[in-house]
C-alpha cells in the first residue's frame, strides 16, 4: 500500500513556541491531506483538510491562526503549531488520500512544557 | 464532531476467546472501516466494508454492517496477546473524503 511519513515523530518544545509537523506522501501525489489530533485515550478527531494549493478547511473549533497548514506541492504537507500551550500536547496524526483511499502518516507526539 | 460510537469502551479477555466490538454511527455513509492502534502508535488498518456488503472476512477478522440499523461490528476469533490494542471504526460518507472515527474500544487480551 502507499506509504504516508510524518516528521518529527515526537517533539517536546516549550511553551509559546511554535512547531511545525510535516506529513509527506512517499509513493504517490495527494492533492487532499488530513489532519487529526488524538489526545491521551480518546479517539481521533478532524483538526482540518488540506488542499494543495489552496486555503485549508478548518473543522468547528480549530483556529485556523494557531494551527497553520500549508499544503504547498502534491507531496507534502505541513501542520504549524503556533505559540504552542500544554493543551495543545497531544497525538497529531496525519492522512494523505490517493484515489478513494486514506493511507495514514505514524503520527506525531507533540509535548509542550 | 465525533459520528461515531463504539462498545464497549474496553474489553478484556483470555487468550483464545472470541473478542466482538461494536459501532454505531449517525449519517448515511459511503464505506466503514475499522483500524487498530497500538498505545502511542499509529493506525492500521485492518478492514473495510462497502455500505453494500453485510458481512466481511479477513483472517481471523470478521466484519458485520447493517446499515438499518447504523452499526457494524468487528469479531477477532481466537485472539491472541498481541491483538491487545485500540480499534476504531471509521466512516466517510463519499469515497475518499475525511473519515469520521469512533470513541474507540480498548483490548486487552490476557496470556
Amino acid at each position: 500500500g502507499a506509504v504516508v511519513s510524518q516528521h518529527p515523530s515526537r517533539v517536546i518544545c516549550k511553551s509559546g513556541t511554535s512547531v511545525k509537523i510535516e506529513c509527506r506522501s512517499l509513493d504517490f501525489q495527494a492533492t487532499t491531506m488530513f489532519w487529526y489530533r488524538q489526545f491521551p485515550k480518546q479517539s481521533l478527531m478532524l483538526m482540518a483538510t488540506s488542499n494543495e494549493g489552496s486555503k485549508a478547511t478548518y473543522e468547528q473549533g480549530v483556529e485556523k491562526d494557531k494551527f497553520l497548514i500549508n499544503h504547498a506541492s502534491l507531496t507534502l504537507s505541513t501542520l504549524t503549531v503556533t505559540s504552542a500551550h500544554p493543551e495543545d500536547s497531544s497525538f497529531y496524526i496525519c492522512s494523505a488520500r490517493n484515489g478513494n483511499e486514506q493511507f495514514f502518516g505514524p503520527g506525531t507526539r507533540l509535548t509542550v512544557l | 464532531s465525533q459520528q461515531g460510537e463504539e462498545d464497549p469502551q474496553a474489553l478484556s479477555i483470555q487468550e483464545g476467546e472470541n473478542a466482538t466490538m461494536n459501532c454505531s454511527y449517525k449519517t448515511s455513509i459511503n464505506n466503514l472501516q475499522w483500524y487498530r492502534q497500538n498505545s502511542g502508535r499509529g493506525l492500521v488498518h485492518l478492514i473495510l466494508i462497502r455500505s453494500n456488503e453485510r458481512e466481511k472476512h479477513s483472517g481471523r477478522l470478521r466484519v458485520t454492517l447493517d446499515t438499518s440499523k447504523k452499526s457494524s461490528s468487528l469479531l477477532i476469533t481466537a485472539s491472541r496477546a498481541a491483538d491487545t490494542a485500540s480499534y476504531f471504526c471509521a466512516t466517510d460518507k463519499y469515497a475518499g473524503n475525511m473519515l469520521t472515527f469512533g470513541g474507540g474500544t480498548r483490548l486487552m487480551v490476557k496470556p
